[in-house]
């Protein structure tokens, strides 16, 4: 059962132009959201996040749009570099009534190919 | 600067040997965490711990087990390596449940 999905597995777009990677959830408990992006033979790192009393979080290029009803977030990369190229997860987090969880469930990744 | 460290990078074993895993943050983080990476899964919670002595089981946890004795170090261990335990495992670490997960490098692990 993917709670997270990501349903797209790649994403080509010319350099300079938007990217917009996709994710969809199905708990609607989650109430934090994150993206990272992994370079090959490398760790995952953080990109942006957005809480759920939000809609929109911004930073630099980055922008993370969430649509609670759809159960919906996308992020948003304009303008697209080349270096921008690597592989973007987005997960989602519950804080169940007892408090701290840090448990991050991930969806399955959108490789993204900015081509110059 | 903090970092946190996996070892060994790669890691070829047999079938039925037991493997260990090492982890080591210097983030004086609480949390930390291992996944495994996997095509068309994404990366999946096997094991997690809140604090020295706490671990807890994550959604892919069968076969692997950790032990937290201190804060900087969650070693991860295969009892007896299946085949279907190939994959790259990341380590990671945050102080608190919003807090941004950090990451190791990984370690590729191939059971033969």
């Amino acid at each position: 059962d993917q709670q997270v999905k990501q349903n797209s597995p790649s994403l080509s777009v010319q350099e300079g132009r938007i990217s917009i990677l996709n994710c969809d959830y199905t708990n609607s408990m989650f109430d934090y959201f994150l993206w990272y992006k992994k370079y090959p033979a490398e760790g995952p790192t953080f990109l942006i996040s957005i809480s759920s009393i939000k809609d929109k979080n911004e930073d630099g290029r980055f922008t993370v749009f969430l649509n609670k009803s759809a159960k919906h977030l996308s992020l948003h990369i304009v303008p697209s570099q080349p270096g921008d190229s690597a592989v973007y997860f987005c997960a989602a987090s519950a804080v169940p009534e007892s408090g701290n969880t840090g448990k991050l469930i991930f969806g399955q990744g959108t490789t993204l190919q900015v081509k110059p | 600067d903090a970092e946190i460290t996996q070892s060994p990078r790669h890691k070829i074993t047999e079938t039925g040997r037991q493997v260990t895993l090492a982890c080591h943050q210097t983030w004086n983080h609480n949390n930390m965490f291992w996944y495994r990476q996997d095509l068309g899964h994404g990366l999946r919670l096997i094991h997690y711990s809140y604090g020295v002595q706490d671990t807890n089981k994550g959604e892919v946890s069968d076969g692997y087990s950790v032990s937290r004795s201190n804060t900087e170090d969650l070693p991860l261990t295969l009892e007896s390596a299946a085949s279907s335990q190939t994959s790259v495992y990341f380590c990671a670490s945050s102080e608190g449940a919003f807090d941004e997960q950090y990451f190791g490098p990984g370690t590729r692990l191939t059971v033969t």
